[in-house]
């Protein structure tokens, strides 16, 4: 089974400031990466799908980049709203999902 | 635009069976290119992905708790249900029902999300 790990498990960080995250594939996961936002109380919310492509309604500052088994979600100018709890998940042609156990995203 | 919602009790007895349904609106869950998922969640961890059922009603199940699990579409209802056996206090989290687009730009992701219905198990 291919294990997704996130780094770090928790960041803190300004209003403004750019904050990377990150995820490691235990094996190649090619492009078959998503991000997701979560905050108390509510279902994630897809942010990045296919690694770099961004969800229909999601702001530009979010972006996601990598391939193989590394890739990063980047936030380019934290908001106030952006303070939340980030996964990334792989989709198998198998037809089985994995997520990561999560970065929150805390204020500094 | 699709919603879903979930339904189903909140509280379960150790060794007893869950059952819960998600109730697809805006959209058939029959729709020749739409995936459904179960996906849970305990406090402060990860997402744990449950199973997924295609639109022609084909399924897969995580390999953990694959024994344990059937999902089912039921057409006339326009919904998708799990069924959990043999539910333990370890089973105890949010259960959401989600949604995605095997020919959208987006296949492979979980575009749409239920609220989630919280289920304990607990004697």
């Amino acid at each position: 089974d291919i294990q997704m790990t996130q780094s770090p498990s928790t960041l803190s960080a300004s209003v403004g400031d750019r904050v990377t995250i990150t995820c490691r594939a235990s094996q190649s996961v090619h492009t078959w990466l998503a991000w997701y936002q979560q905050k108390p109380g509510k279902a994630p919310n897809l942010l990045i799908y296919k690694a770099s492509s961004l969800e229909s309604g999601v702001p530009s500052r979010f972006s996601g980049s990598g391939s193989g088994t590394d890739f990063t979600l980047t936030i380019s100018g934290l908001q106030p709203d952006d303070f939340a709890t980030y996964y990334c998940q792989h989709y198998s042609s198998y037809h089985t999902w994995t997520f990561g156990q999560g970065t929150k995203v805390e204020i500094k | 635009q699709v919603q879903l919602q979930e339904s189903g009790p909140g509280l379960v007895k150790p060794s007893e069976t869950l059952s819960l349904s998600c109730t697809v609106s805006g959209g058939s869950v029959s729709s020749d290119n739409y995936y459904w998922s179960w996906i849970r969640q305990t406090p402060g961890k990860g997402p744990e992905w449950i199973g997924y059922i295609y639109h022609s009603g084909s399924t897969n199940y995580n390999p953990s708790l694959k024994s344990r699990v059937t999902m089912s579409l039921d057409t006339s209802k326009n919904q998708f249900s799990l069924t959990m056996r043999s539910m333990t206090a370890a089973d105890t989290a949010i259960y959401y029902c989600a949604h995605g687009d095997s020919y959208g730009g987006n296949e492979g992701a979980f575009d749409i999300w239920g609220h989630g219905t919280m289920v304990t198990v607990s004697s």
